[in-house]
């Protein structure tokens, strides 16, 4: 099987940037996802990443990708208080389900 | 919008009961995948069907059931339930059964609360 670790809290102040880490132990994962989840709500996809690549941007966030490691980060920048959320990472491949993590509790303080 | 549909939204029952959730795939998706989230043990994969067959099995207890119908809908059948049971239940449905890149897309949940 595979695991896939994060922190499970983070607090930052609004305005600053948040960077939630992510650690897997597969390394035929070949799509890692980040998933944000507001209160009361189900998983909303906001990026992933192929495992070929090193980086990914859009808009505010930024993906690294850190594959001899086997380490994933997820930057918000300018952080919001609508940014509060779980935030899950996940890994996934050809040939196994994917595998979440505990997800990192974003706090946002104005 | 993820175009999951999941239904009832809150459910809540007493021990010993059977319920049954059920999940709308987006249009075209051919799997669908069942969560439980609990306070305790994050979330949990539980079970995958694709095409109406069972894909994949998680950390589905023997007293939980599902099945995906012939229209590619899918029901999760909990029985005998206990306190232990009380989660948000999610659904999410993918466009094929395996593969890089089949991204999964999850409906609001079902908040089932067994008291």
């Amino acid at each position: 099987g595979e695991d896939v670790e994060q922190s499970l809290f983070l607090s930052v102040r609004e305005g600053d940037s948040s960077v939630i880490n992510c650690t897997y132990t597969d390394s035929s994962s070949t799509y890692l996802y980040w998933y944000k989840q507001e209160p009361g709500a189900g998983l909303q996809l906001l990026t992933y990443i192929f495992s070929n690549m090193d980086m990914k941007q859009d808009q505010r966030l930024t993906v690294l990708l850190n594959k001899k490691d086997k380490h994933l980060s997820l930057r918000i920048a300018d952080t919001q208080t609508g940014d509060s959320a779980i935030y899950f990472c996940a890994a996934g491949g050809n040939n196994n389900d994917m595998r979440f993590g505990a997800g990192t509790r974003l706090t946002v303080k104005p | 919008d993820s175009g999951v549909t999941q239904t009832p939204k809150h459910l809540i029952t007493a021990t010993g009961q059977r319920v049954t959730l059920r999940c709308s795939p987006r249009s075209g998706d051919l799997s669908v995948y069942w969560y439980q989230q609990s306070l305790d043990q994050g979330l949990q994969f539980l079970i995958q069907y694709y095409n109406g067959e069972e894909r994949a099995k998680g950390n589905i207890l023997e007293r939980f059931s599902a099945q995906q119908f012939p229209d590619l809908h899918s029901e999760l059948n909990l029985s005998s339930l206990e306190l232990g049971d009380s989660a948000l239940y999610f659904c999410a449905s993918s466009p094929e059964g395996q593969g890089a890149g089949n991204i999964q897309y999850f409906g609001a949940g079902t908040r089932l609360s067994v008291l």
